[in-house]
């Protein structure tokens, strides 16, 4: 059974703290980890990796993949209250023309002012 | 350019009532998927459709089943509902030449509660 496991659970800092989000997972055929942001209720699309130790960067938050000892981390830089959300971790695996997206729980960061 | 668009918003319903969801995709996705979202837990996958025909299908009973159309939107129908299908009900859909993998698009979801 495919397995995506985040942490932290949840986290709170002050406003211009840098966080660290992980994901590590278990798949069998990996094919792509995608990071998505929930404010409410629609997740909106962050990253999408697919290889192993290229950075992929927007504004304040990077992302990188290590598929050898599969894991990845969203960083977020100087945050703001506005990042305030649930931040979800999705891997990509299966074959033959149909891949199945497991999501992991979420982090959830509190930004505070 | 219209988002994914989601109905109803809320709604509650009895234990053993059949409940029905409606998507409707992204302007030009040709993909759809559903999720379930549990209070605190992660989106789970359970059913792709891709022109019309079911194209993967998460860890869920054939209660669960859905309808693509021609013009892409989708249905979502669960029989016989239970207590722990109280859920938001997330639907995504995803533009042609993606193979219905890689960025999703999601709609803002429907809150089911069953009693």
């Amino acid at each position: 059974e495919d397995k995506v496991v985040q942490s932290p659970l949840s986290l709170v800092v002050h406003e211009g703290d840098t966080v660290t989000l992980n994901c590590s997972y278990e798949v069998t055929n990996f094919r792509s980890l995608l990071w998505y942001k929930q404010e409410k209720k629609a997740p909106t699309f962050l990253f999408m990796l697919t290889s192993s130790g290229i950075e992929k960067k927007s504004g304040r938050l990077s992302s990188i993949l290590d598929k050898k000892e599969l894991f990845s981390i969203l960083n977020i830089t100087a945050t703001q209250t506005g990042d305030s959300a649930v931040y979800l971790c999705a891997v990509e695996a299966g074959g033959g023309g149909s891949y199945i997206p497991t999501f992991g729980r979420g982090t959830s960061l509190i930004v505070h002012p | 350019e219209t988002g994914v668009t989601q109905s109803p918003t809320h709604l509650i319903k009895t234990r053993g009532q059949q409940v029905t969801l409606r998507c409707s995709s992204q302007s030009g996705h040709n993909t759809v998927s559903w999720y379930q979202q549990a209070l605190g837990q992660g989106p789970q996958f359970i059913f792709q459709y891709y022109r019309e025909e079911e194209n993967g299908r998460g860890n869920f009973p054939p209660r669960f089943s859905g309808l693509q159309f021609p013009n892409y939107s989708s249905e979502l129908n669960v029989n016989a509902l239970e207590l722990d299908d109280s859920a938001l009900y997330l639907c995504a859909s995803s533009p042609p030449g993606q193979g219905g993998t890689g960025e999703l698009f999601f709609g803002e979801g429907s809150r089911l509660t069953v009693l």
